[in-house]
């Protein structure tokens, strides 16, 4: 079976410059995850999607972060402007949501970003 | 709020030696509890969860258990292997839906 799928798995760019950041979660799934982990903070949470609609964007640093989710197979991640402390590996991650019923969930190999 | 606090690494430890990785949690209720390992370059996976106090995971010759009295989900595995050589994550979530609340994260080291 296919993870979940990121693009790219690497990326960098210049500061000021526009960064999109692609996942493709596991079929079936109907939750997803966006995380950033940087050596400072570890791992955070930025964004999470139930059956498409955004739950919890309060993790997003700023306004300069969206994210979109047109469709349960496709999910986008964008920073317009990019800045170099945005500089981190971005992970998304996908679970299949039953109610009492905790199912793990899956990342992708994630996305490294440098902005320059 | 929801927080998990993890031994800091890096933790180096030789070939066959015994591993404990502490870890507590802070939370009203009673989530779930996880651990995920991370190898060099890759996403982080599941190695092994509980849902319910007294609860054991297991996975890989890796075990914790949920201690509800201690809030704590230590993990532990009594010959460790060089390719064993990870960050290891402690997590807790209240469902499947819910996002995880990580710990920082322990490197480990296994040295032959």
């Amino acid at each position: 079976d296919a993870g979940v799928i990121q693009s790219p798995r690497h990326e960098v760019t210049e500061m000021g410059q526009e960064v999109t950041l692609r996942c493709k979660p596991i079929s079936g799934h109907n939750s997803l995850f966006w995380y950033r982990q940087t050596m400072m903070r570890g791992l955070e949470l930025l964004i999470y999607f139930n059956n498409n609609v955004p739950i919890d964007d309060s993790g997003m640093p700023e306004d300069r972060f969206s994210a979109k989710m047109p469709n349960a197979s496709f999910s986008t991640l964008k920073i317009q402007p990019s800045e170099p402390r945005d500089s981190a590996v971005y992970f998304c991650a996908s679970t299949q949501t039953r109610t009492g019923y905790n199912q793990p969930q899956h990342f992708g190999d994630g996305t490294r970003l440098s902005i320059l | 709020g929801n927080s998990v606090t993890q031994m800091e690494g890096p933790v180096t430890l030789s070939e066959e030696a015994f591993l404990t990785i502490n870890c507590t949690y802070t939370a009203t209720g009673y989530p779930s509890l996880f651990w995920y390992v991370q190898y060099p370059g890759e996403g982080l996976q599941l190695l092994l969860k509980a849902t319910k106090a007294d609860d054991k995971g297991s996975n890989k010759g890796f075990e914790a258990t949920y201690r509800k009295e201690t809030t704590s989900f230590h993990l532990e595995k009594g010959s460790v292997q060089v390719s064993d050589s990870a960050v290891y994550f402690c997590a807790l979530s209240w469902d499947s839906g819910y996002a995880l609340n990580f710990g920082k994260g322990t490197s480990l080291l296994v040295t032959p």
